[in-house]
């Protein structure tokens, strides 16, 4: 059964600080997805993640997948409110399109 | 991206009810999936919602509770059945576009009371 784990939990950081997101799955896969979601809204997609060593930047926030440590982390720069969220990692199950997701991590940006 | 809209956005209906929510894409898709978020926890996958086919369900959800219809390539409706207060969640509907990437819909609040 494929687990997909996240840590932190929750995350509270101060602003220009920088910190990471763990995201740990169990079984090998092809994709693994980054999304953010605001209280009360849906998921918005940050990341799509194919390959390993793969490394993808948006702004503050940059994304990497190690498929032979079964890791994806999500590095957040010099932290700003704006980025107050929580944020999934999920995994394809096997190429078929099914996500599994991550426990979640709420993530609070304080002055 | 892609253009998904669900309706209801939200509803509070009472025990024993059930209720129908639409999924609408903006264009053809394969494959349609349905979500459920309980309050506070993640996201778990219902079934995928194939056209022309019967949907096929993840462990722990039976056709019975969640019967789905898939009429066509853009639309997709899931429907919860004999409710419960167990059952209030958020449901999104969600599509695959481009390379790769998977798109959700706003989601649909249901509160069971």
């Amino acid at each position: 059964e494929l687990k997909v784990e996240q840590n932190p939990l929750f995350l509270s950081m101060q602003e220009g600080k920088n910190y990471t997101i763990y995201c740990n799955y169990s079984t090998t896969s092809d994709r693994l997805y980054w999304y953010r979601q605001d209280p009360g809204k849906s998921l918005e997609s940050l990341f799509v993640l194919l390959s390993n060593g793969a490394v993808k930047q948006e702004g503050r926030l940059m994304a990497s997948l190690d498929t032979k440590a079964r890791l994806s982390t999500l590095h957040i720069t010099a932290a700003v409110h704006d980025l107050s969220a929580t944020y999934f990692c999920a995994v394809d199950i096997s190429g078929t399109d099914k996500l599994i997701f991550g426990t979640g991590t709420r993530l609070q940006v304080f002055p | 991206s892609a253009v998904i809209s669900q309706k209801p956005s939200r509803d509070i209906c009472q025990r024993g009810t059930s209720l129908t929510i639409q999924c609408q894409v903006d264009s053809q898709v394969t494959m349609m999936f349905w979500y459920r978020q309980q309050p506070g926890q993640s996201l778990t996958l219902i079934a995928t919602a194939n056209q022309g086919s019967e949907a096929t369900y993840e462990s722990g959800f039976v056709i019975d509770k969640f019967p789905i219809s898939r009429p066509n390539l853009t639309f997709s409706t899931l429907t919860v059945s004999n409710m419960s207060p167990e059952d209030s969640s958020i449901y999104l509907c969600s599509v695959v576009r481009g390379f790769n990437e998977q798109f959700f819909g706003p989601g649909t609040r249901l509160t069971v009371l």
